[in-house]
C-alpha cells in the first residue's frame, strides 16, 4: 500500500518557539494532503487541507498565521505550529490520498512547556 | 449537519472470539467508506473500504458490511487476537469542500481479553 512518513515523531520545544512537522508520501505523489490534529481519546479533527501550487485551506476555527502549511512539493507538505504555546500540544497526523483511499503517517507527537 | 458516528464507544472480546464495530452515518449520498485501525501512539491503518454498490467486501480476517437501507456500516473480526487492540474509525468520503476530504466518526476501542 502506499506510504506516508512524517518527521519528527515526536518534538518538546519551550512556549514561543516554532516547530516545523514535515509529511512525506514516499511512493506516490500527492497534490493535496490534509492535517489533521488529535485529542487523546478524541478522533481525529481535520485542521487544513494541503495544495501543492495553492494556497492551504483551513477549517473554521484554525488560525492560519498559527498554522503555517506548505506544499513545497508532490511528495511533501509542511506544518509549522508558530510561537507554540502549551495549548497546542496535540497529536498531529497528516494523511495523502493515493486514488480514493487515503494513507495516514505514523504522527506527531508535539509537547510545549 | 451530516455526521458519522459510531454505537459503541468500546468494545470487549475473548481472544478467538469474532469482533464486530458498528458505525452509523447519516449522509445518504456517501458513495465510500473506510475501515481504519489506530494503535497507541499511531497513525491509522487503512484495513479496507468499501464502494457504496456493495453490500459486502472482505479481506484478511475482517469483512466489511454496508446496509444503505439504515445508513449503517460494520465491521468485522474474524478469530480476533491481541494484535487487534485499537481504536477502530470508520470513515466516510466528505462531500462538502473537497472532494477527497474525510469525515470520522467518533471510534471504538476494542480490548481483545486473554
Amino acid at each position: 500500500g502506499a506510504v506516508v512518513s512524517q518527521h519528527p515523531s515526536r518534538v518538546i520545544c519551550k512556549s514561543g518557539t516554532s516547530v516545523k512537522i514535515e509529511c512525506r508520501s514516499l511512493d506516490f505523489q500527492a497534490t493535496t494532503m490534509f492535517w489533521y490534529r488529535q485529542f487523546p481519546k478524541q478522533s481525529l479533527m481535520l485542521m487544513a487541507t494541503s495544495n501543492e501550487g495553492s494556497k492551504a485551506t483551513y477549517e473554521q476555527g484554525v488560525e492560519k498565521d498559527k498554522f503555517l502549511i506548505n506544499h513545497a512539493s508532490l511528495t511533501l507538505s509542511t506544518l509549522t505550529v508558530t510561537s507554540a504555546h502549551p495549548e497546542d500540544s496535540s497529536f498531529y497526523i497528516c494523511s495523502a490520498p493515493n486514488l480514493e483511499t487515503q494513507y495516514f503517517g505514523p504522527g506527531t507527537r508535539l509537547l510545549v512547556l | 449537519g451530516e455526521s458519522v458516528g459510531l454505537h459503541l464507544p468500546t468494545l470487549s472480546v475473548q481472544e478467538g472470539d469474532n469482533s464486530i464495530i458498528n458505525c452509523a452515518y447519516s449522509n445518504s449520498a456517501s458513495d465510500y467508506f473506510i475501515w481504519y485501525k489506530q494503535e497507541s501512539g499511531k497513525g491509522p491503518q487503512f484495513i479496507i473500504d468499501i464502494r457504496s454498490n456493495m453490500d459486502k467486501r472482505q479481506g484478511q480476517r475482517v469483512t466489511v458490511l454496508l446496509n444503505k437501507t439504515v445508513k449503517h456500516l460494520s465491521l468485522q473480526i474474524a478469530a480476533t487476537q491481541p494484535g487487534d487492540s485499537a481504536v477502530y474509525f470508520c470513515a466516510e468520503k466528505g462531500l462538502t469542500g473537497s472532494a477527497r476530504q474525510l469525515t470520522f466518526g467518533s471510534g471504538t476501542q476494542l480490548t481483545v481479553l486473554p
